[in-house]
């Protein structure tokens, strides 16, 4: 079974502080993606990454940054925490040597920044 | 941009009762993934239909791809506690981006005892 996992389950942190969320995939990936989920807005993607140290902007990457320096490990990172990015994060990888690109979720981080 | 329209956006049905939730689109799709996601956890995928037409069973649900690709339906026969959640389609445009899925924003069920 392909296993992707999330530091943290919850996360409080105060506005301006730089916050990490990791997530680690265990079935040899090559694609990993980061997405914020939100109320009547579903979820929207922040980066993505389709290999290690490349990276692509998704539809909302303002205020985020990423990094992948390993294959199996995708970083999100907050760089001046704002209560606007209160919300639930999702990590998801999925493989390119498959016909159909399945993605593979973690069980999220719930943030909220005050 | 392509765009997934899910409807109804919630429901709330008796324990078994049957239901269909619809996944629209006017693009065309390569491949359509259904969801389901508890409250608090991540998306857990359900299936994958591929081809247009295609029909796929997966005990109690049954998932149909439209000839055209560009919709599907989810129906869940005899409805249960545990079928409650967010169901999410997500489709793959096609032409080396597959990896980008492009997610509808759910349909919310809850299945009442």
């Amino acid at each position: 079974d392909v296993k992707v996992t999330q530091s943290s389950r919850y996360l409080v942190k105060r506005t301006g502080e730089k916050v990490f969320l990791e997530c680690v995939q265990d079935m040899d990936h090559e694609n990993m993606f980061w997405y914020r989920q939100d109320p009547g807005l579903g979820l929207r993607l922040i980066y993505f990454s389709y290999d290690v140290k490349m990276k692509e902007k998704g539809d909302i990457p303002e205020g985020y940054s990423v990094s992948r320096e390993k294959k199996e490990r995708f970083s999100l990172i907050l760089e001046s925490a704002s209560t606007n990015q209160t919300s639930m994060y999702l990590c998801a990888s999925s493989s390119s040597r498959d016909r159909v690109d399945e993605q593979y979720f973690g069980p999220g981080t719930r943030l909220t920044v005050t | 941009t392509q765009l997934l329209e899910q409807s109804p956006q919630f429901l709330s049905i008796q324990e078994g009762e049957n239901l269909t939730v619809y996944c629209n689109s006017s693009s065309v799709f390569s491949s359509l993934q259904w969801y389901r996601q508890e409250p608090g956890e991540g998306p857990v995928l359900l299936v994958t239909v591929v081809t247009g037409g295609e029909v796929k069973k997966l005990k109690r649900l049954t998932f149909q791809f439209g000839d055209a690709r560009k919709d599907s339906s989810l129906h869940i026969t005899a409805a249960q506690p545990g079928d409650t959640g967010l169901y999410l389609c997500a489709g793959a445009p096609g032409g080396g981006s597959n990896y980008k899925l492009t997610f509808g924003k759910g349909t919310l069920l809850t299945v009442n005892p």
